[in-house]
């Protein structure tokens, strides 16, 4: 299986900040990636598809980079609505394991 | 509006078997591959299991692997999840989520596009 791995685990930020979340896999996916943000009590939203293409009706703050290995999730000039655990998922291979999330806090 | 529901979670003792469901509407079913993805309370997301669209491909998590049976009715709009042999470790919330691939788009990559709001499976004596 392929295992992903994340980083921060947790990252504290303000409202304005621009952050970057990182995304590692255990060996290349291509452009096989995805991002999604969850936020409490609520089900996960997808941000970002084929590391990436940003889908419809996320704002253009968020932006996705990278492809083999390394990838990246950016959000620019951080909204308090942005604040919430945010998930990377390889497609590459069957099982479509996660990485273990990042959560996005308020500093 | 595309929507997703699912139902069937409750408790249920160890050893025992529970089948979720979940209906979709707003978009042509038998377009598009489905999946379940669990979240244990406080932890992080984990892929269970998908199915394409005829039901031809199917795949599993190893955690649940000859214990869990992914299904689909494409007359009733529904996706199911069979599960057989709970233990305490799948006590999650499970999802079912909508692949972003239509079939004969020639698009190649997954992604989960929709999900529904869960339902809650307790597995506790």
């Amino acid at each position: 299986d392929i295992q992903m791995t994340q980083s921060p685990s947790s990252l504290s930020a303000s409202v304005g900040d621009r952050v970057t979340i990182t995304c590692r896999a255990s060996q290349s996916i291509s452009s096989y990636l995805n991002w999604y943000q969850q936020r409490p009590g609520k089900a996960p939203e997808l941000l970002i598809y084929a590391a990436s293409s940003l889908q419809g009706g996320v704002p253009s703050r968020f932006s996705g980079g990278g492809s083999g290995a390394d990838f990246t999730l950016t959000i620019t000039s951080l909204q308090p609505e942005d604040f919430a655990t945010y998930y990377c998922q390889q497609t590459y291979s069957s099982p479509y394991t996660f990485g273990q999330g990042t959560k996005l806090e308020i500093k | 509006e595309v929507q997703l529901m699912e139902s069937g979670g409750g408790l249920v003792q160890p050893g025992r078997s529970l089948r979720l469901s979940c209906a979709a509407s707003g978009f042509t079913f038998d377009n598009y591959d489905m999946h379940w993805v669990r979240q244990a309370p406080g932890k992080g997301l984990e892929w269970v299991s998908g199915i394409n669209w005829n039901s031809g491909s199917i795949g599993y998590a190893d955690s649940v692997k000859g214990r869990f049976t992914i299904s689909r009715d494409n007359a009733k709009k529904s996706l199911y999840l069979q599960m057989n042999s709970v233990r305490g470790d799948d006590t999650a919330f499970y999802y079912c989520a909508k692949d972003i691939r239509e079939r004969g788009s020639g698009v190649y990559y997954d992604a989960f596009d929709i999900w529904g709001q869960g339902t809650m499976v307790s597995v506790s004596s």
